[in-house]
């Protein structure tokens, strides 16, 4: 079965830095996807960025990217330049397996 | 990506009563998936409704619990049947879109229990 674990329940960042948020995660799948997920607070969830586990390239977009540590069964999703409306939830997803999700908070 | 809406947004219910949530996509789409997310907590899917089959459930979520229905490739209903405070939850609908594998979600029926 897979799993997926977020061991940071808060995270917190001062505008304009940079934070990273650790994700790891188990499967048997030789070829598979990952995703970061954001639900900001009452609001729909949405994607944030998607790694193909073939790919050894670290996907980006924008102010998002990965780093991807296959061997280690790594995935982790570093935001620079924080914007107040990056606040919100963030899940790591293996792709219909959940982590619990990391609370963001953005401080002014 | 997908546009999904889900009917209703929010209700309040009484114990022992059942709830029919809808959900509409504005495309067609072969697999859509219906979770579960209790208050201030993860994810969790209950279940995989394909088009023309049986809806394929996870562990520890049984048809007679949760009824769904996928008469066509833009909509799905899931029932929550003989309701209990347990299953006050925000329920959420997905489609599979592209790229491969990505979801799209609808934006989720809150339901209390009393």
């Amino acid at each position: 079965a897979q799993t997926v674990t977020q061991s940071q329940p808060e995270m917190s960042v001062q505008e304009a830095e940079t934070v990273t948020l650790s994700c790891t995660y188990d499967t048997s799948e030789s070829d598979y996807y990952l995703f970061w997920y954001k639900q900001p607070p009452s609001r729909q969830m949405i994607l944030v960025i998607r790694q193909e586990a073939y790919k050894q390239q670290n996907a980006t977009e924008n102010r998002f990217s990965v780093n991807f540590q296959k061997a280690a069964k790594s995935f982790s999703l570093k935001i620079s330049d924080s914007q107040l409306g990056d606040a919100a939830m963030y899940f790591c997803a293996s792709p219909l397996v959940f982590g619990k999700g990391t609370r963001l908070s953005v401080i002014a | 990506s997908a546009v999904i809406s889900q009917k209703p947004s929010r209700d309040i219910c009484q114990r022992g009563t059942s709830l029919t949530i809808q959900c509409q996509v504005d495309s067609q789409v072969t697999m859509m998936f219906w979770y579960r997310q209790q208050p201030g907590q993860s994810l969790t899917l209950i279940a995989t409704a394909n088009q023309g089959s049986e809806a394929t459930y996870e562990s520890g979520f049984v048809i007679d619990k949760f009824p769904i229905s996928r008469p066509n490739l833009t909509f799905s209903t899931l029932t929550v049947s003989n309701m209990s405070p347990e299953d006050s939850s925000i329920y959420l609908c997905s489609v599979e879109g592209r790229p491969q594998e990505t979801q799209y979600f609808g934006p989720g029926t809150r339901l209390l229990v009393l």
